[in-house]
Formats: C-alpha cells, sequence, structure tokens
C-alpha cells in the first residue's frame, strides 16, 4: 500500500512569490492535515481536511490556505513568499479522527 | 493552552541499553498521544498510539505508557540499537480539535555501536 506522497520534494521560491504544495494521501484515507516544521518553532499545525472540508485552522495568516479534492488529494498554497517561511511542510492522513496519522517525507521550500 | 515537553532534547547511549523517553502535557483533557520518530530529512513515521483511555501500548522492543492524570507519558525502547538513532517526538490530540496534533520539540537519541 503506498504512502503519503508529497510533491515536489524541493522548492527555491523568493520573496514574494506564491508557490502550491501537493499531498496524496494514502488511499481511503479522508482527513489530510498538515504542518509547518523550523528549527526554531518546532512542528506547528497549519490546517486539516475531511472530505473536502476544512476542519481545524491553526494559528497562521491568511497568505496559508489549502484544499481537499473528491479523491481526498490537497494542496496548500502560500502567498507572498517571506523569508520565514522557509521550512519543511509535511502532509499527513488518517483513517479518521483518533486513528494514527501517516506523514510524507515533507517539501523542502527554501525562500532567497 | 495545551503544551507538551519532551525531556531530554539529547541523549547519548551505548548499543544494548534500555532507555526512557519522557513526554509531559499540560491540560489532561487528551483524545489520544503518538509517538513518532523521525530520521534525518525524513517526514514521521508512527510508532505508537495510545487512546486516552488507554495505560499503555507495545510494538517489539518499544512501550508507550500514558498517566493522563499527572500529564506524562514515556516511551520505553528495550535494548536499544544503533538502528534507533533518531529524533522522537509525541503529540497529543484534543478532545473537540480532530486531527490537529500538538507536538513536543523532541528528543534526539543517538546509540552508539
Amino acid at each position: 500500500k503506498a504512502g503519503v506522497t508529497q510533491t515536489p520534494r524541493y522548492l527555491i521560491k523568493t520573496r514574494g512569490q506564491q508557490v502550491t504544495l501537493s499531498c496524496s494521501p494514502i488511499s481511503g484515507h479522508r482527513s489530510v492535515s498538515w504542518y509547518q516544521q523550523t528549527p526554531g518553532q518546532g512542528l506547528q499545525f497549519l490546517f486539516e481536511y475531511f472530505s473536502e472540508t476544512q476542519r481545524n485552522k491553526g494559528n497562521f495568516p491568511g497568505r496559508f490556505s489549502g484544499r481537499q479534492f473528491s479523491n481526498s488529494r490537497s494542496e496548500m498554497n502560500v502567498s507572498t513568499l517571506e523569508l520565514g517561511d522557509s521550512a519543511l511542510y509535511l502532509c499527513a492522513s488518517s483513517l479518521a479522527t483518533g486513528q494514527p496519522q501517516h506523514f510524507g517525507d515533507g517539501t523542502r521550500l527554501s525562500i532567497l | 493552552k495545551q503544551e507538551v515537553t519532551q525531556i531530554p532534547a539529547a541523549l547519548s547511549v551505548p548499543e544494548g541499553e534500555n532507555l526512557v523517553l519522557n513526554c509531559s502535557f499540560t491540560d489532561s483533557a487528551i483524545y489520544n498521544l503518538q509517538w513518532f520518530r523521525q530520521d534525518p530529512g525524513k517526514g514521521l513515521t508512527s510508532l505508537l498510539l495510545i487512546q486516552s483511555s488507554q495505560r499503555e501500548q507495545t510494538s517489539g522492543r518499544l512501550n508507550a505508557s500514558l498517566d493522563k492524570s499527572s500529564g506524562r507519558s514515556t516511551l520505553y525502547i528495550a535494548a536499544s540499537q544503533p538502528g534507533d538513532s533518531a529524533t522522537y517526538l509525541c503529540a497529543v490530540s484534543i478532545n473537540n480539535q480532530g486531527g490537529k496534533l500538538i507536538f513536543g520539540q523532541g528528543t534526539e537519541l543517538s546509540v552508539k555501536p
């Protein structure tokens, strides 16, 4: 069974640009969550989607947005990139609330 | 506001030693607690999940315990091996916040041959 797939693995952008990251969950998983990991702040929750609806949102500015499609695949968008957005962005999927979350290998985003 | 703390931040042990990693949380109203390992440059691998009604879970050489009332969990690793070297993270989910996980800062484990 394929795991969580995130694309691309690496991205380099400049300040002011926007970026879209993609996540394909494990087959049958309907919940997808996104996290930002930085050396200073650790892992921080961005948002969660379930059946195409945003169910939870973390404390990030409106520049961070996401969506989920009918096949449960999810995308995350960051607009007007800032240097502080450089991080590893991780996606996780689960069958339902209370079930283990399974993570992809992440997208490493570097802002120049 | 829920906060998760892991002590120690780093740990180095010789191969074969049994060890305990600690995780504490400030609000006992958790839904479950999950332990992960993260290898450098990789995502997180789920190790064990303990529901709030459970006291412990075991998988192979790993045993995780949960004491909700005191806000503590421990991950016990028996007979450590160099392949166990990684960062270990604990995370809690909150009753009314669905799949949102709140993570500790992790314990970086190094097992020396």
